[in-house]
This record gives C-alpha cells, structure tokens and sequence, in this order.
C-alpha cells in the first residue's frame, strides 16, 4: 500500500529565511511524487513533480524539490520565503503500480514578516 | 481554459435534502476525480473516472454517495438524503494521463443543517 508522510503539521518561517517542508513516502515501484499549494478557500494547485531524471526539481513560484531514493524523501524547499507563500502544502506520491496518487495530511506553512 | 469548474461553490441545505454537485472537467482529460476535505479526515478520494467509466469508488462513505459522468465534459456527485456529517468541502479534479498532475477546481463548500 502507498503512503505519504509530512511530519510536520506546521512549519514557521521568517521572510527572506529558506524555508522546507518535509515529505517522505512509501510506495512499490519507481515513484511518481508531486507536490500542491492551497490557498484559503482555493483549489490545489500543482507546484512540481518528479517522474525521472534529476534529482532536483525546480518549479512554479521558485519552489523546488530534492529527491532522495534511499531515504525516501522528497522535501519542498525555496531560498528566499515570502509572506505570500503562507498556504498549506500537499505532497502526493504514486507509482507503476497504482494510478492513484495517496496525499500526505498537508504542511502549514507560515511566512512572517 | 478556464480549469476545472464546480458548481455551485457554497451550498446550505438541511439534513434529509438531496444535494448535488456539479464538476466540468478541463477538456481532453480522461481521468476525473472526487475528493472530500474535512480538517478532521484531510483530502478522501471518494471516487474516480477514467473516460467517462467509474474505476474505484472505494471511498464513497455510503450507498447515500453516488456520482455519474454522463460524457466527458460533466460529471455530477450525488448525496441523498445529506447528513451534518456531509458537511466538507469537495473538490473536482481533472487530468490526462495515468501519471502526470490533478487540476483541481475551486471545490462546492457544503453544509448540512
């Protein structure tokens, strides 16, 4: 069975600091890991995804996310935190086996000023 | 494309109306999805389409759940009789592939009276 983790129900960051938020994952096969952004009273939106190939990911709004295989991890991270980045963070994770991805219980993130 | 569109985005009803909800999917997905989110439970897949055929609807909570995707472009989520447990937010996802990001839309906020 496939499973997502974010240990973290909340993370606190001053703006300008790096921020992570941390997500690992189980899954049988080679995984096929995402990461969404939701705003107060929004949809998700989709930041990124890794499906192969390097191990950095880079994608919308300056995020980007490192794979790591043998910890079986794949945090969210960004160099330079914006108040406007406070939302709350899903990581979503599937493989060959399953069409369906399994989403973490989500990460609030809090950008202060 | 105007993304994923619900409708209606809030609805108030009391407990024993039906209630139903309204997905339109981008156009030349294939798969449809339907979430719940409740702060308590966090993101359920209730159930999930892949052109038009409903695949795995595991997740609905009971025989009160049904939902349907007459054609490609409209799919509908059923609760009769509603129960102030129903009350959540539901979210319409929409993407192409077996493997690549949901587009999620902007979700119908219920509440059971």
């Amino acid at each position: 069975a496939q499973s997502v983790a974010q240990p973290e129900d909340q993370v606190n960051v001053a703006e300008g600091n790096p921020l992570t938020v941390k997500c690992t994952y189980s899954v049988s096969g080679n995984p096929y890991l995402f990461w969404y952004v939701q705003y107060p009273n929004r949809g998700l939106q989709f930041l990124l995804k890794y499906i192969t190939g390097d191990n950095l990911v880079k994608g919308s709004y300056g995020f980007e996310a490192e794979f790591n295989k043998s910890q079986t991890s794949f945090h969210l991270k960004k160099p330079s935190a914006l108040v406007s980045d406070s939302a709350l963070y899903f990581c979503a994770a599937t493989s060959g086996g399953s069409y369906i991805p399994t989403f973490g219980r989500g990460t609030s993130l809090i950008v202060h000023p | 494309d105007a993304g994923v569109i619900q409708s209606p985005r809030h609805e108030v009803t009391e407990m024993g109306q039906e209630v139903t909800l309204r997905c339109k999917p981008i156009s030349g997905h294939d798969y449809l999805f339907w979430y719940r989110q409740t702060m308590m439970r966090g993101l359920e897949l209730l159930i999930y389409f892949n052109n038009n055929v409903p695949i795995d609807d595991s997740g609905m909570p009971e025989d009160r759940f049904s939902a349907k995707m007459p054609n490609a472009s409209f799919s509908t989520l059923k609760i009769q009789p509603s129960e102030p447990r129903d009350s959540a937010v539901y979210f319409c996802a929409s993407r192409t592939g077996p493997y690549n990001e949901q587009f999620f839309g902007p979700g119908t906020r219920l509440t059971v009276l």
